[in-house]
């Protein structure tokens, strides 16, 4: 059974501030995905890392996937209210498999 | 262009009923995947169903079941609730060929008396 563990499972910061989330499998997944959910809604998807190492900027959005395909990591620059949400990774099953493994999820509040 | 639609939004059912859920894909979606959600937890795979068939199940048991239609909208059916059933049910839409693009809708949240 394949897992992805996240890290922290909670953050609180202030307004401005940097913040890094980790996601991390002692499996190798096929691509890596990055979700942010709000409350009563749908995972809405971020960014999809498909390639060990590559590195993916959403605005102030950086998400790394690593060298071996078995972690990842999302850092926000200068943080803002608006970015308050849980966010969730997901691994791809790679051939034959279609279903996607999340982990847990980072609920993060970005206090004004 | 309308989203992935789940329908309802909200249902209280008792053990050992019987609960229907219905999801409608994203226009131009022909693949849907059922995930649930339980409190504090990522989704987790139900199964996933292309040309009205189910394609992929995670590890759920046989009470969970599921439908295509042709206009490709689907339905998930629980039988024999029990309270842990209680969670977040996401329907998610894709294209056969993409795949791994989910499309979620906003969930049926399912209470279990």
């Amino acid at each position: 059974t394949q897992l992805l563990e996240q890290s922290p499972q909670f953050l609180s910061i202030q307004e401005g501030e940097n913040l890094t989330v980790y996601c991390n499998s002692s499996s190798v997944f096929s691509s890596l995905q990055w979700y942010r959910q709000e409350p009563g809604e749908g995972p809405v998807l971020l960014v999809t890392v498909v390639t060990g190492g590559e590195v993916k900027k959403l605005k102030r959005l950086t998400f790394q996937f690593g060298d071996a395909r078995k972690d990842s990591s999302l850092h926000i620059t200068a943080a803002q209210p608006g970015d308050t949400g849980l966010y969730l990774c997901a691994g791809g099953g790679g051939a034959g498999s279609y279903q996607l493994t999340f982990g847990k999820g980072t609920k993060l509040s970005v206090i004004p | 262009d309308a989203g992935v639609t789940q329908s309802p939004t909200h249902l209280i059912k008792t053990r050992g009923q019987q609960v229907t859920l219905r999801c409608s894909p994203k226009s131009g979606h022909d693949t849907v995947s059922w995930y649930q959600q339980a409190l504090g937890q990522g989704p987790q795979f139900i199964f996933q169903y292309y040309e009205e068939e189910e394609r992929q199940r995670g590890n759920f048991p046989d009470r969970f079941s599921g439908h295509q239609f042709p206009n490709y909208s689907s339905e998930l059916n629980v039988n024999a609730l029990l309270l842990g059933d209680s969670a977040l049910y996401l329907c998610a839409s894709s294209l056969w060929a993409t795949n791994e693009k989910l499309f979620f809708g906003s969930g049926t949240q399912l209470s279990v008396l």
